[in-house]
């Protein structure tokens, strides 16, 4: 089945705690993103991969570090996760080079106390 | 100004009517529309895009696009209680960059 999983789907942790949100397709996509949803801001893209080892910046990239070492692979780690982290983050992946017709993963919901 | 801009709801309809779900924006060289469905708790799915100006149907869905106008909006017809969900418009911008609306809450009463 194409998919795109992200784990864990729920994680409680304290700030400054170093965390990793893992997430994987299965699809040969090239292009992989992730997003925060909050209430009334709606979803906001933290940084995007067009490729292997090619990564950039989203919207609101601040606090969060991103790695592409294998086509199927993109991690989120939070290094030093803070309150204002709390979200329901997204891992998005796309077939199309400039990776619209996005297809999403089921989310991780992170509560940073 | 947001660059994407729809409004948040709820929209509220009986079952079997026509939703208009509405979405305007503001890059003028935008190219690419597209419609998600969330719902609750659930990740954002692609239910519809749209790249030329006019009307794109699938189902009972019906995209239309207006370019002139910014404009982009989404008709379910024949409405299910199935349907209630958030609608998100995203928009792709000069820069090939996905941009989403808040998203517009759709309400089906049986």
């Amino acid at each position: 089945e194409a998919q795109v999983t992200q784990n864990p789907r729920y994680l409680i942790t304290v700030t400054g705690k170093k965390l990793t949100v893992t997430c994987s397709q299965n699809m040969n996509h090239e292009y992989m993103s992730w997003y925060r949803q909050d209430p009334g801001l709606g979803l906001r893209q933290i940084y995007y991969s067009m490729n292997v080892e090619v990564t950039d910046k989203g919207d609101v990239p601040e606090g969060y570090k991103v790695s592409r070492k294998e086509k199927r692979n993109f991690p989120l780690i939070l290094e030093s996760p803070s309150p204002n982290q709390t979200s329901l983050y997204f891992c998005a992946s796309s077939f199309k080079r400039g990776g619209l017709e996005q297809y999403f993963g089921p989310g991780t919901r992170l509560t940073v106390t | 100004q947001k660059e994407v801009e729809q409004n948040s709801g709820p929209l509220s309809v009986p079952e079997g009517a026509i939703a208009s779900l509405n979405c305007t924006y503001s890059d003028r060289v935008s190219q690419s529309f597209f419609w998600y469905r969330q719902y609750s708790g659930k990740s954002p799915e692609l239910i519809m895009s749209i790249y030329s100006n006019g009307d794109k149907e699938d189902g009972r869905f019906t995209a239309q696009l207006n370019k002139a106008s910014q404009y982009v909006s989404l008709l379910i017809r024949d409405s299910q209680p199935s349907d209630s969900a958030t609608y998100l418009c995203a928009v792709a911008t000069g820069f090939q960059k996905l941009v989403f609306g808040t998203g517009t809450r759709l309400l089906v009463s049986p």
